[in-house]
């Protein structure tokens, strides 16, 4: 079975753009959700989606919006970037019910 | 809310040494417990999770820990470090609130000298 692919891995962007960041999720998993991990911090969830829907979101502004795909593929997208955007974004695939998260490498986003 | 608390934010030991790394939790629900490994500019490995069958669990590359509901401690334990051993391990627990979703620790580095 496949794991979790995320891409790209590096990026760097400047404050005030947008950036869209892509995942795409384990062979037989419905459920993508994303979370950030700001340096020498622990994952911070950001948001959940089931069904090509947001079903659960944490604390993050507007500006951070996603998408899933038939296929349960995703997208992270984050507008008006601010430096302190800079982070690890880590997407994680899962059934729903199953309590088993498989994470993908992550894309590392640096904001300038 | 639920939450995880890991006390130390870094650990060192010998190679071959016991490694412990603590970590405490905060739930009104029978918990799912995780630990997780990173590898530096990697993303987050499964080590073992708990989900209500046995308390002691057995994960990968030598690791275990176990779920002490009078603690509400889930600490992970490996009987002899090796030098690959050397990463952040973040203690995580399954939140359910309509929606699944992990709250991590702050995580514990692992330093490993020889």
């Amino acid at each position: 079975e496949t794991g979790v692919t995320q891409s790209p891995t590096h990026l760097i962007k400047t404050r005030g753009q947008q950036v869209t960041l892509r995942c795409s999720s384990q062979s037989g998993h419905n459920t993508v959700s994303w979370y950030q991990q700001a340096l020498g911090q622990g994952p911070q969830f950001i948001f959940q989606y089931y069904r090509e829907e947001e079903n659960g979101r944490g604390n993050f502004p507007p500006r951070f919006s996603g998408l899933q795909f038939p296929n349960y593929s995703s997208e992270l997208n984050v507008n008006a970037l601010e430096l302190d955007d800079s982070a690890l974004y880590l997407c994680a695939s899962s059934f729903t019910g199953d309590h088993g998260y498989t994470f993908g490498s992550g894309t590392r986003l640096t904001v300038v | 809310a639920q939450s995880v608390t890991q006390l130390g934010s870094h650990v060192s030991v010998s190679e071959g040494a016991l490694v412990l790394l603590r970590c405490n939790y905060s739930s009104s629900v029978p918990p799912y417990l995780f630990w997780y490994v990173q590898y530096p500019n990697q993303g987050l490995q499964l080590l073992l999770k708990y989900t209500s069958a046995a308390t002691l669990v057995k994960g990968i590359n030598g690791f275990e820990a176990e779920f002490k509901k009078s603690e509400t401690s889930f600490h992970l334990t490996k009987p002899s470090a090796h030098m690959r051993d050397a990463a952040e391990y973040f203690c995580a627990v399954s939140e359910n609130t309509g929606f699944q979703k992990l709250v991590f620790g702050t995580g514990t580095r692992l330093l490993v000298s020889p």
